[in-house]
């Protein structure tokens, strides 16, 4: 079993729509969850941090579930725009009390008109 | 600006020659950290650093070296031990764990 799984897809939604995904991870003791973005050819750019208490930030809104060990991502009203493909990452814990950043492979999403 | 700079964008290398990767931050992050990735893949470490003159391996060290001499600073080295080089390569720095990343260098070797 991967130590962080993600659909990789593509979600084909139409604009306007709301749009989940979710991304588990094996490690029960992992910590410090976050959503990254990344666009063809480029470069992964923070989206946000993932918190028990839930994130939202306009119309994103992310979730963890450490019960059940998987974080979301909501994304409500898609635009074109957001299309892109969406990388989880958990951290890990590794020797001598540090964690090391695990990313999933990525859900991509196609917004279309 | 603040941010982080990799050079070359683009990098051509013959089999069998060693070539260094730039990454530079004027964030001032501690840590810092190469990932490699490949078509339709996620990102894999290859090397973090979490302070000056102090480095781990990550999953895919095999191949590849770095140093940290300097916080602003954290080359990496791809050796001719590297079976596969030919790869999207991006650095991060970061603080808590947020990372933020340079554009990246895509080397080919031939």
């Amino acid at each position: 079993r991967k130590e962080v799984e993600q659909d990789p897809g593509p979600f084909n939604v139409p604009e306007g729509a709301t749009v989940a995904f979710n991304c588990t991870y094996s490690n029960s003791a992992s910590q410090s969850f976050f959503w990254y973005r990344q666009d063809c050819r480029k470069e992964p750019k923070l989206l946000m941090s993932v918190y028990s208490s839930g994130n939202e930030d306009g119309r994103f809104t992310a979730q963890l579930n450490r019960a059940s060990q998987y974080i979301s991502l909501l994304i409500r009203d898609s635009k074109l725009s957001d299309s892109a493909t969406y990388l989880c990452v958990v951290n890990l814990p590794a020797s001598g009390g540090s964690y090391i950043p695990t990313f999933g492979r990525g859900t991509s999403l196609i917004v279309h008109p | 600006d603040g941010g982080i700079t990799q050079s070359p964008k683009y990098l051509f290398r013959k089999e069998g020659q060693n070539v260094t990767l730039s990454c530079e931050q004027n964030l001032n992050h501690d840590a810092m950290y190469w990932y490699r990735q490949d078509p339709g893949q996620g990102l894999r470490l290859i090397y973090y650093s979490q302070i000056v003159n102090d480095f781990q391996k990550g999953d895919i060290a095999e191949g590849y070296s770095v140093s940290r001499e300097k916080k602003e600073s954290f080359p990496l080295t791809v050796t001719s031990a590297q079976k596969n080089p030919t790869a999207f390569y991006l650095c991060a720095s970061g603080r808590r764990y947020e990372q933020y990343f340079g554009p990246g260098t895509r080397l080919t070797v031939t």
